[in-house]
């Protein structure tokens, strides 16, 4: 059963304190990317990659850390010095190098309080 | 700077009338546009793509229609059923991926 999968759904932290979203897929895509989603926003890109042991910034990387050293995985780090961390957070995965079509996984909220 | 947006926020039709979502984008280099469908606490799943060398494109139940003259992209849903309920949001391809903020549809019975 191909796809994509985060976990966990939910997650609560405190403040300061750093915390790391899954991200799988098992679609054999080389591309997989980090979204952060806000009410009345549009996604808005984190971190994307490539290729294994590559990646790249997006739009508001600050505060976030990513590793790719599967293909199948590519974890998200929201550290203590993002400033404004609780929202949800989507994963996806495209056949790249070109973005085209991505395929989305269910998605992590994150609360920080 | 460049942006992708949708003219309406929130959207009600009556079950079995068509609906039609619009979006505006700003980047004439936008060469792929897609639409998705997003459940409530779901990730978005994509319904229908369409190039810019082609102003329609039919799936099952679903037609997206662009018009590059003015920038604008709209999805018509036949026979709006209460599944089709969701935020549906329109994304540009140029260099990279960029999101519209997304309708949400309600589907009343």
């Amino acid at each position: 059963d191909g796809g994509i999968t985060q976990s966990p759904k939910y997650l609560f932290r405190k403040e300061g304190q750093n915390v790391t979203l899954s991200c799988e897929q098992n679609l054999n895509h080389d591309a997989m990317y980090w979204y952060r989603q806000d009410p009345g926003q549009g996604l808005r890109l984190i971190y994307y990659s490539q290729i294994v042991n590559d990646f790249q910034k997006g739009d508001i990387a600050e505060g976030y850390s990513v590793s790719r050293e599967k293909k199948e995985s590519f974890p998200l780090t929201v550290t203590s010095a993002q400033k404004n961390p609780t929202a949800f957070y989507l994963c996806a995965s495209g056949q790249g190098p070109l973005t085209y079509e991505q395929y989305f996984g269910p998605g992590t909220r994150l609360t920080v309080t | 700077g460049e942006s992708v947006g949708l003219h309406l926020p929130t959207l009600s039709v009556q079950e079995g009338d068509n609906s039609i979502i619009n979006c505006a984008y700003s980047n004439s280099a936008s060469d792929y546009f897609i639409w998705y469908k997003q459940e409530s606490g779901k990730g978005p799943q994509f319904i229908i793509d369409i190039r810019s060398n082609m102003d329609k494109r039919q799936g099952q139940r679903v037609t997206v229609l662009l018009n590059k003259t003015v920038k604008h992209l709209s999805l018509q849903i036949a026979a709006t059923q209460p599944g089709d309920s969701a935020v549906y949001f329109c994304a540009e391809e140029a260099n990279d991926m960029r999101f519209g903020a997304g309708t949400r549809l309600t589907v009343k019975p």
